[in-house]
């Protein structure tokens, strides 16, 4: 069964740090992985989605890698800013057999300080 | 363009009242799911359609029933209201293809069952 980790829960860095976000799976036979934001109170915002034969995407700021072998994906913040401070999740998805539904880590709470 | 819509926003349901949660979405999404919240958990799934008329379970589906008579609505409907089921429950839908999945989500649903 499919198991997904987010490592560490938390993180708070001062603001313009270049920072690292973790995500592991276990079954490398992945169809897409995704990564989304969560503001409090909030819905969830895709923010990349990376697919089985990439190994990365890019928006702005944030880069996205992923490495199937290992079981792995990293989301890059660059320069970091205040209004980066949310929950970051990342979701896998194995395709047909699971019916294209997402398998979820726990998220990590990023706190970016002025 | 609504993208997804859920209502309401908020509920307050006393133990063993029942209530429906709605969904929809102006995409023309074949896929849509339910997943619910709780805090220090990832997203968890309740049910999900793969199109109008076919619904499934997804992983935590007791005490939920869902109906898909339209590709646009997809209901989430709480039998028999339990203290368990308090939760931000969020609707998703999905434009899915050979190479390609992403989800967009609504804004939740909070739910407290006293």
């Amino acid at each position: 069964k499919q198991e997904v980790t987010q490592i560490p829960a938390a993180l708070s860095v001062p603001e313009g740090e270049n920072l690292v976000l973790n995500c592991s799976f276990t079954d490398s036979a992945i169809y897409n992985l995704q990564w989304f934001r969560q503001d409090p109170g909030k819905g969830l915002t895709s923010l990349l989605l990376i697919q089985s034969s990439q190994r990365e995407q890019t928006s702005g700021r944030l880069n996205a890698s992923l490495d199937k072998s290992s079981g792995r994906s990293t989301l890059y913040i660059a320069a970091s800013q205040p209004g980066d401070s949310a929950t970051y999740l990342c979701a896998v998805d194995e395709g047909e057999d699971s019916n294209y539904q997402l398998i979820w880590g726990a998220g990590t709470k990023l706190i970016i300080k002025p | 363009n609504a993208g997804v819509t859920q209502t309401p926003k908020f509920q307050v349901l006393k133990t063993g009242q029942s209530m429906t949660l709605q969904c929809a979405q102006d995409m023309n999404h074949e896929y849509m799911s339910w997943y619910r919240q709780d805090p220090g958990m990832g997203l968890r799934l309740i049910h999900y359609s793969v199109g109008a008329g076919i619904t499934d379970q997804g992983e935590v589906p007791n005490g939920y029933n869902v109906s898909r008579s339209t590709t646009e609505d997809f209901p989430l409907r709480l039998l028999s209201a339990a203290p368990s089921q308090t939760s931000v429950y969020f609707c998703a839908s999905s434009y899915v293809t050979s190479s390609y999945n992403e989800q967009f989500f609504g804004p939740g649903t909070r739910l407290t069952v006293l």
